[in-house]
């Protein structure tokens, strides 16, 4: 099946730096990525979709400027969160669907941030 | 209003066991629907499609009712390896997650 992945799987940072996570589609090219946050005992939360050549939407109560997303190239989207608080410690994941929006989706393996 | 509910269980049955999990979803202009499974602290990955002609795979059997905007997941004869929890999954442009069931295989 397709392959999506993400870097890095594991990251621990202070508060108030930023900290950058890529996601990246294997063996597929994808025009649409979604971003998804997981707080513990809790599901994913959609929280943006990132769009190859313009501008990421945002879902509600995101804040898209603490929350940074370029979608670079047909293969590429980057989630960049920055001043990062201990309230954002979570689980992020991305994916990616081979067929286009609305399709099943291929996620990636996930990057767990912890903020000190 | 969740858009998307189900039971968070824990579902414990035994090994051999036949478990189903429900789901009810709000948005009728829903397109596409999904079983995921997700293990503790993994990502999800996709169990199977759901349609609503129904559709079976090996020991699981999947279930729409759009009249009803219910969906349902059976599993017959459990293993040990299917302990996780279970997510049902509406699609428009973007996946929406019910909070999954949580399934326990015990020995």
């Amino acid at each position: 099946g397709a392959v999506v992945s993400q870097h890095p799987s594991r990251v621990i940072c202070k508060s108030g730096t930023s900290v950058k996570i890529e996601c990246r589609s294997l063996d597929f090219q994808a025009t649409t990525m979604f971003w998804y946050r997981q707080f513990p005992k809790q599901s994913l939360m959609l929280m943006a979709t990132s769009n190859e050549g313009s501008k990421a939407t945002y879902e509600q109560g995101v804040e898209k400027d603490k929350f940074l997303i370029n979608h670079a190239s047909l293969t590429l989207s980057t989630l960049t969160v920055t001043s990062a608080h201990p309230e954002d410690s979570s689980f992020y994941i991305c994916s990616a669907p081979p067929g286009g929006a609305g399709f099943e989706q291929f996620f990636g393996p996930g990057t767990r941030l912890t903020v000190l | 209003r969740k858009e998307v509910e189900q039971d968070p269980g824990p579902f414990n049955v035994p090994e051999g066991a036949t478990v189903a999990f429900n789901c009810t979803y709000s948005n009728s202009a829903s397109q596409s629907f999904f079983w995921y499974r997700q293990d503790c602290r993994k990502e999800p990955k996709l169990l199977m499609s759901v349609y609503s002609s129904g559709n079976e795979d090996g020991r699981f059997t999947a279930q729409l009712n759009r009249a009803s905007q219910y969906i349902s997941l059976l599993i017959r004869d459990s293993k040990l390896s299917d302990s996780a929890t279970y997510l049902c999954v509406v699609s428009r442009r973007a996946l929406t997650f019910g909070s999954g069931t949580r399934l326990q295989v015990q020995p």
